[in-house]
């Protein structure tokens, strides 16, 4: 059974804080995602790793960025959080092309208030 | 570039009645398309993906390419379908693009 965990479910902050959400999954996928998630708009994908210390940015990275120093674990950054920055935050994994078709396991996800 | 677009935030219908939530893509290649949910205080998942062909928890898609479509559908909607859906494309190998989502009630 796939696990995606992460690190917190909920998270307050301040404007400017540096902001750390850890996601950890535990079946040897090469790949890793990280979505917000905002009423009607959907999940929007933030940065994507398809190998350790391999990453490319999806459609909405400002703001943020990515650490993968290892498999199992993808970080996501907010260098000086705002309060556009508020949101559900979702982390994905899956196995790479070629051996799947492309089904993406998710985390519980972590809400984000920044006052 | 791709597009997923479901035109309804909210779909609301009685229970035993059939639903169908919409999906419309822009694509330029040979897309793969999906249906995932997110059913109350649970996590995210797959429900279905257009190349299986196969009917999950009574919901069926069909890819149709020439609409540039992929709608959701039940016969008969049941309470506990009430969740938030999203359609998705998969491009580039790897990456989904996410439609808006649709909130479906099934009221009893």
């Amino acid at each position: 059974d796939v696990k995606v965990t992460q690190s917190s479910r909920y998270l307050v902050k301040r404007t400017g804080e540096k902001v750390f959400l850890e996601c950890v999954q535990d079946m040897d996928h090469e790949n890793m995602f990280w979505y917000r998630q905002d009423p009607g708009l959907g999940l929007r994908l933030i940065y994507f790793s398809y190998d350790v210390k391999m990453k490319e940015k999806g459609d909405i990275p400002e703001g943020y960025s990515v650490s993968r120093e290892k498999k199992e674990r993808f970080s996501l950054i907010l260098e000086s959080a705002s309060t556009n920055q508020t949101s559900m935050y979702l982390c994905a994994s899956s196995l790479k092309i070629g051996q799947s078709s492309y089904e993406q396991y998710f985390g519980p996800g972590t809400r984000l208030t920044v006052t | 570039a791709q597009r997923v677009t479901q035109p309804e935030k909210l779909l609301s219908v009685f229970k035993g009645a059939p639903v169908e939530l919409k999906c419309n893509y822009s694509y330029s290649g040979s897309p793969e398309l999906f249906w995932y949910v997110q059913y109350s205080r649970q996590r995210l998942q797959l429900l279905l993906r257009h190349i299986s062909r196969e009917s999950i928890k009574g919901f069926t898609a069909d890819l149709n390419k020439g609409e540039t479509s992929f709608h959701l559908k039940k016969p008969f909607a049941q309470e506990e379908d009430s969740a938030m859906y999203y359609c998705a494309l998969t491009h580039a190998g790897n990456m989904l693009t996410f439609g808006g989502g649709t909130r479906l009630m099934v009221k009893p």
